[in-house]
């Protein structure tokens, strides 16, 4: 059974600096791992997706990474800002034609003023 | 553009009562649909996916249940509920190319409180 680990679990940064949220899944016969974004109360958002073939994705100032040998997948985001303030969630899907995903429980992060 | 529509948006029932959950999908057709629950802290946990009108499939035990009435409808049902039903349920879709860049994208969620 695939476990999707995200730590830590909470984050606090000053606004401008960069963040790194870490996941890592323990078994590496993924298909894709998606980065997602959920505000308090919402539902989520997906930021970026890497196939199992990529090694990383970019969106604006959002890079992932994905290390699928070690079970691992980083999410760097540039330049914090108040309005990154949520928490990230990370999954992971297997080759299947259902397409179910195993979601890690999240980072949540604040960025301070 | 495809939307997903899930309502309500929060919902305070006793223990015993009945649950409807509904969540609609626009724009696309013979989406697999799902249906995840959120426990405060912990991770999504999938309960019931659809791969089309009638098919359901339930990953763990519950005391719940899941239909499929039509293509771009999931309802999520309870005949009596449990205060460990307690929880914030969301609707998935996702349209199944064959490729590896086949993206989740979620409803905005039901906050469930059973008191």
């Amino acid at each position: 059974k695939q476990e999707v680990t995200q730590i830590p679990a909470a984050l606090s940064v000053p606004e401008g600096e960069n963040l790194v949220l870490n996941c890592s899944f323990t078994d590496s016969a993924i298909y894709n791992l998606q980065w997602f974004r959920q505000d308090p109360g919402k539902g989520l958002t997906s930021l970026l997706l890497i196939q199992s073939s990529q090694r990383e994705q970019t969106s604006g100032r959002l890079n992932a990474s994905l290390d699928k040998s070690s079970g691992r997948s980083t999410l760097y985001i540039a330049a914090s800002q108040p309005g990154d303030s949520a928490t990230y969630l990370c999954a992971v899907s297997r080759r299947s034609n259902d397409y179910k995903l195993s979601f890690g429980a999240g980072t949540t992060v604040t960025v301070r003023a | 553009s495809q939307t997903i529509h899930q309502w309500p948006a929060t919902l305070v029932q006793p223990v015993g009562s009945p649950l409807s959950l509904e969540c609609t999908v626009e724009g696309t057709s013979n989406p697999n649909l799902y249906w995840y629950r959120q426990a405060a802290g912990r991770g999504l946990q999938l309960l019931f996916y659809s791969v089309g009108i009638g098919q359901i499939s339930s990953e763990v035990p519950q005391n719940l249940s899941a239909s499929r009435p039509q293509d771009r409808q999931f309802i999520l049902s309870s005949k009596k509920l449990l205060l460990s039903d307690s929880g914030f349920y969301l609707c998935a879709w996702t349209f199944l190319s064959g490729g590896p860049n086949e993206k989740l994208f979620f409803g905005s969620g039901t906050q469930l409180s059973v008191l």
